[in-house]
């Protein structure tokens, strides 16, 4: 099992629609949550950020975080058609000793039609 | 304004030849990463540094080498070695350590042949 799973899409709506990304995770380590956006032939931009289980709000994204179910979430309000892009998750984890250790999906292509 | 420049953007490459993409950022980050993303394989880590002068092997550093002589900076050399070298290579730094949300460069786009 992949400690961590996205599906790749694609993924295509209209205009407007609510768009739900998700990834889960098979690692119970993981405490610190991230979603970034890759435009076509460009680096990935962090989008958001949490370092705990809920929702997080930042104008038309919120991220949420489901750790019993290990399971996260991006959802987009008013999809623009600038949103097209693909969403990478990645999460890390801490270990006693000082370790660390940060995984990207491969993340889900999204295209938004006018 | 601050961020992370890579350069060249894209870069062409004889088959056998040495060649060293740039990474500077002022952030003032202390860790700098690099990375390698190829079609449907998502973000590989290839080596990584959290302070000047030492760096860590990644998951696929074989035919890659680095150096962190100053903070700002962490150039990557793609060596003759490295069997597959053509692919869409990131560089990305973070505060202090791993663990913390990363910031990337526009990347460089290298083509051997």
């Amino acid at each position: 099992q992949k400690e961590v799973e996205q599906d790749p899409g694609p993924l295509s709506v209209p205009e407007g629609a609510i768009v739900s990304l998700n990834c889960t995770y098979s690692n119970s380590a993981f405490q610190y949550f991230m979603w970034y956006r890759q435009y076509s032939r460009k680096g990935p931009e962090l989008l958001m950020y949490t370092y705990s289980s809920g929702n997080k709000e930042d104008g038309r994204f919120t991220a949420q975080v489901d750790k019993s179910s290990k399971y996260i979430s991006l959802f987009i309000r008013d999809s623009q058609p600038s949103d097209s892009a693909t969403y990478l998750c990645a999460m890390s984890a801490r270990y006693q000793g000082g370790s660390e250790k940060l995984v990207f999906g491969k993340g889900t292509k999204l295209t938004v039609n006018p | 304004d601050g961020g992370i420049t890579q350069s060249p953007k894209y870069l062409f490459r004889k088959e056998g030849q040495n060649v060293t993409l740039s990474c500077e950022q002022n952030l003032n980050h202390d860790a700098m990463y690099w990375y390698r993303q190829d079609p449907g394989q998502g973000l590989r880590l290839i080596y990584y540094s959290q302070i000047v002068n030492d760096f860590q092997k990644g998951d696929i550093a074989e035919g890659y080498s680095v150096s962190r002589e100053k903070k700002e900076s962490f150039p990557l050399t793609v060596t003759s070695a490295q069997k597959n070298p053509t692919a869409f290579y990131l560089c990305a730094s973070s505060y202090q350590t791993m663990f913390r949300e990363q910031y990337f460069g526009p990347g460089t786009r290298l083509t051997v042949t």
